[in-house]
């Protein structure tokens, strides 16, 4: 079942701008990550973030967690025609099995 | 290369026909899933093995048969598909302090 959903489903944006994505949820999680995956490609892990945490950094990513709306987001900062991918939220189901569900992602498309 | 090896990375098969995906890795994970993509759907978890034992199975059709040896190797095999069969495979795999997954690089099915 899908738990983690998208928005946008997709976003253009020039070389340079930032790009922002946001995720919703439906259950309590123990963790929320993000994957980014090249057309046709495997997913590359990006950042976790726990349900005790409200923001954590890596490079030019920020992802932000709001447990009380079941929502996060991904920012990426100074953004590349290199960062075009789909990017995909994941989460981690309190008293689930160890498995992660993901959502539809959203397309991202940096103009150079 | 992630550490996850899918072959083969594309697979073309008739609907009466059994062919396997093979994933490895060997970066000391416990864990290995199959995941399947499809077209504008989000990521569909397939199986979970924890330890070489099958700890989940998603409601997936009994055409699809997965094989875990040991730690390191996870097989799928496949018979008798259909054409809506047709998606990107994906392998991942995950363990000890490492909460994210390493995705292979998917074998492209195309059932013809």
């Amino acid at each position: 079942s899908q738990q983690g959903e998208e928005d946008p489903q997709a976003l253009s944006i020039q070389e340079g701008e930032n790009a922002t994505m946001n995720c919703s949820y439906k259950t309590s999680i123990n963790n929320l990550q993000w994957y980014r995956q090249n057309s046709g490609r495997g997913l590359v892990h990006l950042i976790l973030i726990r349900s005790n945490e409200r923001e954590k950094h890596s490079g030019r990513l920020r992802v932000t967690l709001d447990t009380s709306k079941k929502s996060s987001s991904l920012l990426i900062t100074a953004s590349r025609a290199a960062d075009t991918a789909s990017y995909f939220c994941a989460t981690d189901t309190q008293g689930g099995s160890e498995k992660l569900v993901f959502g539809k992602g959203t397309k991202l498309t940096v103009n150079p | 290369e992630t550490g996850v090896t899918q072959t083969p990375r594309h697979l073309v098969m008739g609907m009466t026909n059994k062919k396997s995906l093979k994933c490895e890795q060997h970066l000391g994970h416990n864990a290995m899933y199959w995941y399947k993509q499809s077209a504008k759907k989000p990521l569909e978890l397939m199986f979970v093995y924890n330890f070489k034992e099958q700890t989940e199975n998603n409601s997936v059709p009994s055409r699809f048969s997965p094989e875990c040896p040991n730690s390191s190797h996870l097989f799928l095999h496949l018979h008798t598909l259909q054409p809506e069969d047709s998606a990107l495979y994906l392998c991942a795999s995950q363990g000890g302090d490492v909460y994210g997954y390493t995705f292979g690089s998917g074998t492209r099915l195309t059932v013809v």
